[in-house]
């Protein structure tokens, strides 16, 4: 079973700032997923990797797959991206029994001050 | 342009009661999910199903059934509600594909057992 550690838990930043948010997982995945859950409990889909970076917008998203590591970049932030950042990964390309979804991390808690 | 769409939003139950958590998606998804979110805990998965007439047990699947009579509909039931049923339900859709999917969620549905 993959195990799915973000960090930090909890971030506070200044409008204008860079974030950055880390996942590490622990077994050979086939993609791994970035989510935004807002206030509201909403979730979307972010980011899907399975190797190299993505960009949209602000938002920038990377992986290396040798060290089992994605990390999520959010440029010249702004109080509108509070919210929680969740990733999550998907352990192989169809799996079978609990594998057949993903595992999730416990998220990343972002508050960005004005 | 619905995506994914789960009713009802929030529900109050006691202790026993039952209750069906509805979810539509309109992309003709093949893969369908149901997840619960705890407090401080990642997503875990409750059930999914590989297509019509195609259902399997997640991590979590304990006081809970779900069917898959069309590709639209997966809906969630819980027989015998319990305070350990608390929880965000969030039903999810993805394409089937190999790796270059994307996963829609639901709103999430805020059930509380009492």
């Amino acid at each position: 079973k993959n195990e799915v550690e973000q960090s930090p838990q909890n971030l506070t930043a200044q409008e204008g700032e860079f974030i950055t948010i880390n996942c590490s997982y622990s077994v050979g995945i086939s993609a791994l997923h970035w989510l935004q859950q807002h206030p509201g409990g909403g979730i979307v889909s972010l980011f899907m990797l399975s190797s190299g970076k993505k960009k949209h917008g602000r938002l920038i998203a990377t992986i290396n797959i040798q060290e089992k590591h994605s990390s999520l970049h959010i440029t010249a932030s702004h109080p509108r991206d509070s919210a929680v950042y969740i990733c999550a990964v998907r352990s192989s390309p169809w799996g079978g029994g609990g594998a057949d979804g993903l595992t999730f991390g416990k998220g990343t808690h972002l508050i960005i001050q004005p | 342009n619905a995506g994914v769409t789960q009713t009802p939003k929030f529900r109050i139950l006691k202790i026993g009661q039952s209750m069906t958590l509805q979810c539509t998606q309109d992309m003709n998804h093949n893969y369908m999910y149901w997840y619960r979110q705890d407090p401080g805990m990642g997503l875990k998965l409750i059930y999914y199903s590989v297509g019509a007439g195609i259902t399997d047990k997640g991590e979590v699947p304990n006081g809970y059934n779900v069917s898959r009579s069309t590709t639209e509909d997966f809906p969630l039931r819980l027989e015998l509600a319990a305070p350990s049923q608390t929880s965000v339900y969030f039903c999810a859709s993805s394409s089937q594909g190999t790796t270059n999917y994307g996963y829609t969620f639901g709103s999430g549905t805020r059930l509380t057992v009492v």
